[in-house]
């Protein structure tokens, strides 16, 4: 069974830079079949795509956070992570990392961390 | 980008009814349409995919269909377990990939 996991701080101070870790499990990152992807929720709204990494390290982000966003991968770790930078108050959502199969879209998620934006 | 519409935002029903959500895309996707069911404080599940397709595990109330730019997602006989929020979302071509704003199934 997959599982994945997010990590990182629930806190970030506006301006800085968010970073976040998806540890997966039962599966491999490495993995030939999948994306790994990040996807955010603010609270009380919808979902919003930031981005995607493949086993090659190709990455596709969503034009709307483009210039902040960095995703990578440590096959090693079997681990993908998000950076995010300059946050603001509008940053603050529920991050969920998922992986992303081409046929049936996000089959597996993890549970979701919230990071909040606040001095 | 490609925008998904959900209609209604919020629909009230009763257990044994049988529920219709629609969602929209600005341009064709072919069949690239997922939906997922989310309930409050857990991450979103997979129900159907390519429009039609039910996720393994899902039960059978739960159906998909069309293509092209209409799609519909029905629950044939709600559940008690059933009462959440419902997503599509788009997965044609290149990203960004897209959701639709949720259409929230409350008693």
């Amino acid at each position: 069974q997959v599982q994945l996991q997010e990590s990182g701080p629930g806190l970030v101070k506006p301006s800085q830079t968010l970073s976040l870790t998806c540890t997966v499990s039962g599966g491999s990152v490495n993995s030939e079949y999948y994306y790994w992807s990040w996807i955010r929720q603010p609270a009380g709204k919808g979902l919003e795509w930031i981005g995607r990494i493949y086993t090659n390290g190709r990455t596709n982000y969503n034009p709307t956070l483009k210039s902040r966003v960095t995703i990578s991968l440590d096959k090693s770790k079997n681990q993908f992570s998000l950076n995010l930078t300059s946050v603001s108050a509008a940053d603050t959502a529920v991050y969920y990392c998922a992986r992303y199969a081409a046929a049936s879209g996000f089959d597996y998620w993890g549970q979701g961390t919230l990071v909040t934006v606040s001095s | 980008d490609i925008q998904m519409t959900q209609f209604p935002s919020t629909l009230s029903a009763s257990v044994g009814d049988r529920v219709t959500i629609t969602c929209r895309a600005s341009q064709t996707i072919t069949n690239w349409l997922a939906w997922y069911q989310q309930k409050p404080g857990k991450p979103p599940k997979l129900l159907i995919y390519q429009a039609s397709h039910l996720q393994s595990g899902v039960p059978s109330r739960f159906s998909g269909s069309g293509s092209g730019t209409e799609f519909t997602l029905t629950i044939s006989s709600l559940q008690p377990d059933d009462f959440a929020t419902y997503y599509c979302q788009q997965y044609v071509g290149s990203p960004p990939f897209t959701f639709g704003g949720g259409t929230r199934v409350e008693i």
